[in-house]
């Protein structure tokens, strides 16, 4: 069954420091992987989209890296600003099936403390 | 620019009451989604319609019902609410039919008791 796991769940980091969120899938082929941002009460806001023959996407402060062959995903936020406290969501196309099969992983839920 | 916007923000229903969710967008986007996300899960696709008059089943379309007014509306149905259809419902949009849901809503928060 294809899936989409993203660890940790949650995580406390203090402002002005980096974290990277972690995200590995078991769908193959895949089509592209996107990430997005929650913020609390809001829909979620795409940050970077990756095509499967892409190693790495940036968008400001943050960014993505993607190894195909173990099946992994990164999010790297640098210089973490309070603003940056949301869900990070994990999302993969697999490459048959169209949109109507996007798999969404539960998310990361960051907090960033002054 | 609004966006997608979906009505109401809130919302509590009685088990067997119905509920029709709102949903409107005003970026002549060509496909429509309606998801539902529930605490420890990743979003799940109920109904979408890549184009205006067509709609398809998602994931987990039981107890719901879609309507695609027109290219701006699609509207989403619940006939007879049951307490398993307690969830946040988001409705998106993407501009090419059969593309991937680019903006979302802020999301429907629904209480069924």
């Amino acid at each position: 069954k294809n899936q989409v796991e993203q660890s940790p769940q949650s995580l406390i980091i203090l402002e002005g420091k980096n974290c990277t969120l972690q995200c590995n899938y078991t769908v193959s082929p895949f089509s592209n992987l996107r990430w997005y941002k929650q913020d609390t009460g809001r829909g979620p806001v795409s940050l970077t989209i990756m095509t499967f023959s892409e190693n790495t996407k940036s968008n400001g402060r943050y960014t993505a890296t993607l190894d195909a062959d173990t099946k992994q995903s990164s999010l790297h936020i640098t210089a973490s600003q309070l603003s940056d406290s949301a869900s990070y969501i994990c999302v993969v196309s697999p490459r048959s099936g169209g949109y109507n099969k996007l798999i969404f992983g539960a998310g990361t839920r960051l907090a960033v403390h002054p | 620019n609004a966006g997608v916007t979906q009505t109401p923000k809130f919302q509590v229903l009685k088990t067997g009451q119905s509920m029709t969710l709102q949903c409107a967008q005003d970026m002549n986007h060509n496909s429509m989604y309606w998801y539902r996300q529930d605490p420890g899960m990743g979003l799940r696709l109920i109904y979408y319609s890549a184009s205006e008059g067509t709609t398809d089943k998602g994931e987990v379309p039981n107890g719901y019902n879609v309507s695609r007014l027109n290219k701006r509306e699609f509207s989403l149905r619940l006939e007879s609410a049951a307490p398993s259809q307690t969830s946040v419902y988001f409705c998106a949009s993407s501009a090419s039919g059969g593309g991937q849901p680019q903006h979302f809503g802020d999301g429907t928060r629904l209480s069924i008791l």
